[in-house]
């Protein structure tokens, strides 16, 4: 069955620092992928997706992730996390007509 | 672009009582989805429709939980009877094909 894994549920980082969130999925194609952050209170707001083409994909705030098809991976990274990042992170995955979340990653940022 | 909005925000009502929650999804868009979030179990597809047909109420709890899309700009989850396991967020969220979802900022409901 397709999956979706966030391995790690909270991760803690301090401002400054590089980040690097894990999102691993199970499926025999290629998905199309996406990150979503969740602010308290708010609802979940697109970071950047991979359809096809590069396989590294820029979105919003500084946030890059790349997309590893023999990993079956598409990990979420910032080269410096800023206090107003900490948030709870989903990974999403679409194949036909098939969605699937992941359990997400909750980010504390430490000044 | 308004994008998706919901109502009411938050809703406090007893147990028993039937709850009915509002979506307006993005104008062009032909995916709605209404998801709930809680700690314990995270972020939950309850139900999706296409072009205002259900395609997938697999995860939809039980018989006491109902959704509608009359029209393209309009959609209903309703709960009857209602019970304290229901609280939640109840996230609503919309597409055009397959580009990303674009979600509410969510009903709050709480059940005494």
């Amino acid at each position: 069955a397709q999956s979706v894994t966030q391995p790690d549920i909270h991760i803690t980082v301090s401002e400054g620092a590089s980040l690097e969130l894990r999102c691993n999925y199970s499926y025999g194609a290629t998905p199309y992928l996406f990150w979503y952050v969740q602010s308290p209170g708010q609802g979940l707001q697109l970071l950047l997706k991979y359809f096809s083409g590069d396989t590294l994909v820029q979105g919003i705030k500084g946030f890059e992730a790349e997309f590893k098809r023999s990993q079956s991976s598409f990990n979420l990274r910032k080269p410096s996390v800023h206090w107003s990042d900490a948030a709870e992170y989903f990974c999403a995955v679409v194949t036909g007509n098939q969605f699937y979340f992941g359990t997400g990653t909750s980010l504390t940022v430490i000044p | 672009d308004a994008g998706v909005i919901q109502s009411p925000r938050h809703e406090v009502t007893e147990m028993g009582q039937e709850v009915t929650l509002r979506c307006k999804p993005i104008s062009g868009h032909d995916y709605l989805f209404w998801y709930r979030q809680t700690m314990m179990r995270g972020l939950e597809l309850l139900i999706y429709f296409n072009n205002n047909v259900p395609i997938d109420d697999s995860g939809m709890p039980e018989d006491r939980f109902s959704a509608k899309m009359p029209n393209a700009s309009f959609s209903t989850l309703k709960i009857q009877p209602s019970e304290p396991r229901d609280s939640a967020v109840y996230f609503c969220a919309s597409a055009q094909e397959l580009q990303p979802q674009h979600f509410g900022d969510g009903t709050r409901l709480s059940i005494l």
